[in-house]
């Protein structure tokens, strides 16, 4: 199983802060997608990355996919309260096209 | 268009209950999986399902069961409840090659 580590485990600033959170992995990975789970809910997919190097930017969040495809980043600027959640980094695991396997997640709080 | 539902969304077991989870997609979505997410350890893969009467182990398979004889519905059974079971459950399906999961919203499930 490939195993997929998130860093950090907790993050809390304040509004209006800029914040970068990491999936790391020493696998090669085909794509890598990012999740947002809010409390009470399931998680919801955010972006897939697939070639390495890829840069994708959603409003205020940008996703990189690292050169070797076995890293991502995501950064938020100027975050809002409304970020705040857990973000999950996921990718295939086994070789399988079926089994996607989660990092532990990042708990971000925006405060007011 | 529902997407994929869950329930109950909550439920309290006494340690060698029975009980079935219940996951029903309305989107012709092939693959099912349910998740389980604890603190501190991510989601777990379960149980996967790439169509009707097709399912194998994920990562955490003991002590949970699971069946699909029809494309929509892919219920997770507990046959003899213990404590390590307490967590909350997610099912999510998916479209083959796509590699986006659904989530339901989860099932939270206290074992005592």
């Amino acid at each position: 199983t490939q195993l997929l580590e998130q860093s950090p485990q907790f993050l809390s600033i304040q509004e209006g802060e800029n914040l970068t959170v990491y999936c790391n992995s020493s696998s090669v990975f085909s794509s890598l997608q990012w999740y947002r789970q809010e409390p009470g809910e399931g998680p919801v997919l955010l972006v897939t990355v697939v070639t390495g190097g890829e840069v994708k930017k959603l409003k205020r969040l940008t996703f990189q996919f690292g050169d070797a495809r076995k890293d991502s980043s995501l950064h938020i600027t100027a975050a809002q309260t409304g970020d705040t959640g857990l973000y999950l980094c996921a990718a295939n695991s086994g070789g399988s096209n079926y089994k996607l396997t989660f990092g532990k997640g990042t708990l971000l709080t925006v405060n007011p | 268009n529902a997407g994929v539902t869950q329930t109950p969304k909550f439920q309290v077991l006494k340690t060698g209950q029975s009980m079935t989870l219940q996951c029903a997609q309305d989107m012709n979505h092939e693959y099912m999986s349910w998740y389980r997410q604890d603190p501190g350890m991510g989601l777990r893969l379960i149980h996967y399902s790439v169509g009707a009467g097709i399912t194998d182990q994920g990562e955490v398979p003991n002590g949970y069961n699971v069946s699909r004889s029809t494309t929509e519905d892919f219920p997770l059974r507990l046959l003899s409840a213990a404590p390590s079971q307490t967590s909350v459950y997610f099912c999510a399906s998916m479209i083959p090659g796509a590699n986006v999961l659904t989530f339901g919203a989860g099932s939270r499930l206290t074992v005592l």
